[in-house]
């Protein structure tokens, strides 16, 4: 399974962006990239996946890089409910959900 | 529509005890998995059913087991608790349809004591 990194922690300003890198050096070819939060004491939300090109919805927007090996997760306009952990995941063959630790985004007023 | 439920809410359970916990999916999907998440670190993959069949497991002990039934609803049993069995235990499901996309709800937070 390729694994995934991701920085522990990251601050960001209500209603700036917020950027969460992601690293998957070790993904294939017909792996795709999901991100997933989890809220305190929730259960995890899906929030976007890509294989190559950079995706977009209502939620946020999917930077994958050319060759693959990392990606960025963008919330446009981070509010206070953007508080959470978030989860970068490559997906394995059967489709079970790899988590790693996460990237624990505290959005700041 | 509903989104995925599970229950109990809560539980405590003492060492050695046997416990049952339920998800009922979102109506219309077919494939369940079952997650553990401990608490500081991220879930950890358990099983996945579709179609009343295992269609995966992660490194658990034999001590858990799960099984899908008619309606697509889920029961995961875990047999002899150890006090490291407590964590949340969360249960996602997807339409086939979609891919990985899973939809997860709210778990069932399990103490053992």
């Amino acid at each position: 399974d390729a694994k995934t990194t991701q920085p522990t922690s990251m601050d960001c300003a209500e209603g700036r962006a917020a950027n969460l890198p992601c690293n998957h050096s070790t993904i294939s070819g017909n792996e795709y990239v999901y991100w997933y939060r989890q809220i305190h004491s929730q259960g995890p939300q899906y929030i976007i996946h890509g294989l190559k090109n950079n995706e977009t919805n209502e939620m946020a927007s999917l930077i994958i890089t050319e060759d693959r090996k990392s990606s960025t997760l963008i919330l446009p306009h981070a509010t206070l409910r953007d508080t959470a952990v978030y989860y970068c995941i490559v997906v394995s063959q059967g489709g079970k959900l790899i988590f790693g630790q996460g990237t624990e985004l505290s959005v700041k007023p | 529509d509903a989104g995925v439920t599970q229950s109990p809410t809560h539980l405590i359970k003492t060492r050695g005890q046997h416990v049952t916990l339920r998800c009922s999916p979102i109506s219309g999907h077919k494939s369940v998995s079952w997650y553990q998440q401990v608490l500081g670190q991220g879930p950890q993959f358990i099983f996945q059913y579709y179609e009343k069949e295992e269609r995966g497991r992660g490194n658990f002990p034999d001590r858990f087991s799960a099984r899908q039934f008619p309606n697509y609803s889920s029961e995961l049993n875990v047999n002899a608790l150890l006090l490291g069995d407590s964590a949340l235990y969360l249960c996602a499901s997807r339409s086939i349809g979609l891919l990985y996309e899973q939809y997860f709800g709210p778990g069932t937070r399990l103490t053992v004591t």
